[in-house]
């Protein structure tokens, strides 16, 4: 099957530094990804799309300069939170489309990643 | 008004009950519709998906989808503890280029007694 996998799993930063994630497809192309963000008990809310070699669209209120996203390769995006505050604390989950993905455009999502700003 | 509304629960079942999770949507251009299941702590994980209207079943899962309704359910027969999770659904119009982006329910929490 189709495997997304994030890394770090957890991560606890001082506010006001900067921290990295990374969403990889393991075994397949990933054309499109996609980074949610999830508060206990709530469903995931998209904060951008990135198609790969082209700039990521992001969703409406999100600050494009405080979530940096590169989708570099086809197997690999990163999302960088700079100048972490306490309130960017969350749940940050990437998902994957393939080139080969069918009708449905399935997204196939990573384990998540639990940010902790201090 | 959600574009997706999802009863959030929790809701508690006896060990082999039948559960029904259900979703109303209000965006007709809706044509894909997926359920996914989340553990806690765990991205998504995706269970079915169908096409427009009609059903489909996958071992102890049944999806259904009645457009005309806006409504989409999805069947757990002889349910188990291990079924004990959040269940999302989710939905998306046809294939844009852009990326298709999905629109999710808040989440249905199950729980499966022994």
């Amino acid at each position: 099957g189709a495997v997304v996998s994030q890394h770090p799993s957890r991560v606890i930063c001082k506010s006001g530094t900067s921290v990295k994630i990374e969403c990889r497809s393991l075994d397949f192309q990933a054309t499109t990804m996609f980074w949610y963000r999830q508060f206990p008990k709530q469903s995931l809310m998209l904060m951008a799309t990135s198609n790969e070699g082209s700039k990521a669209t992001y969703e409406q209120g999100v600050e494009k300069d405080k979530f940096l996203i590169n989708h570099a390769s086809l197997t690999l995006s990163t999302l960088t939170v700079t100048s972490a505050h306490p309130e960017d604390s969350s749940f940050y989950i990437c998902s994957a489309r393939s080139r080969t993905s069918g009708g449905a455009g399935e997204q196939y999502f990573g384990p998540g990643t639990r940010l902790t700003v201090t | 008004q959600k574009e997706v509304e999802q009863d959030p629960g929790p809701l508690s079942v006896p060990e082999g009950a039948i559960v029904s999770l259900n979703c109303t949507y209000s965006n007709s251009a809706f044509q894909y519709f997926m359920w996914y299941r989340q553990y806690s702590r765990k991205g998504p994980e995706l269970l079915m998906y169908t096409y427009s209207s009609g059903n489909k079943e996958d071992g102890r899962f049944t999806a259904q989808v009645d457009k005309s309704s806006k409504y989409i359910s999805l069947f757990i027969r002889d349910s188990q503890p291990s079924d004990s999770a959040t269940y999302l659904c989710a939905m998306r119009g046809r294939d844009t280029g852009g990326g298709n982006k999905l629109t999710f329910g808040t989440g249905t929490q199950l729980k499966v007694e022994l």
